[in-house]
């Protein structure tokens, strides 16, 4: 079953303006965390910003912001001020405990492909 | 560059080949992980080491794929008789007890 859904295949968005990315994730684990990565053409993923499940306020990261609602099940990625060298691809993953809860592995979205328009 | 480091950073091989990747994780990272993606889809996780053990395996990880992490630092992914659907990028990340996961920037390896 599909536990990330990243419903944009494509975003543009004009330099200097806010985007958002949507994320919606399925989980039965009263603790997980919520990520997002930045992948651009050289395809290293580079870590962006993190949410705990118990986490009382949404996490923020410079011009990274995440808009998180449990209830919801959402944890949207907020980028403000656009750069051209935004343009990437951009992963929602969640951290899942393996059986006996002593490591993670991470599960990802298919992503959204960010354009910044000069 | 203390980063995680991949090599090869491309491979194209012939379908039928062998092949081996390297990771070399960040010194102190003693958990590692290997990931696979595809074109259009995010990373799937392939098999996960603590130290030299090799603790999970996905059922993507066929026969024909075996991964091993000597000593507990580096680690190597290697593909027997490869075929056209294992052309992909080969992700690596490591991460300390309590820490976040740091990603290589890949081994593309396509099949020809």
């Amino acid at each position: 079953a599909q536990k990330i859904t990243q419903t944009q295949p494509g975003m543009f968005v004009q330099e200097k303006e806010a985007v958002t990315l949507d994320c919606t994730y399925d989980t039965s684990d009263p603790s997980y965390g919520l990520f997002w990565y930045k992948q651009p053409s050289s395809g290293e993923m580079i870590f962006l910003i993190y949410q705990g499940s118990y986490d009382q306020q949404n996490a923020t990261e410079g011009r990274y912001s995440l808009n998180f609602q449990k209830a919801r099940k959402s944890a949207n990625l907020v980028i403000s001020a656009s750069q051209l060298g935004d343009s990437a691809m951009y992963f929602c993953a969640m951290r899942e405990t393996t059986p006996g809860g002593s490591n993670y592995k991470l599960t990802f979205g298919k992503g959204t492909l960010l354009t910044v328009n000069p | 560059d203390t980063g995680v480091s991949q090599n090869p950073r491309h491979k194209i091989t012939k379908r039928g080949q062998n092949v081996t990747f390297r990771c070399d994780p960040i010194s102190e990272h003693n958990r590692l992980y290997w990931y696979r993606q595809t074109l259009g889809q995010g990373p799937e996780f392939l098999t996960y080491f603590q130290n030299e053990a090799q603790l999970e395996k996905s059922r993507l990880l066929s026969d024909r794929f075996s991964a091993e992490r000597p000593k507990g630092s580096f680690s190597t992914l290697e593909i027997q008789r490869t075929e056209q659907g294992d052309s992909a990028m080969y992700l690596c990340a490591s991460r300390s007890p309590l820490g976040e996961a740091f990603f290589g920037q890949g081994t593309r390896l396509t099949v020809v």
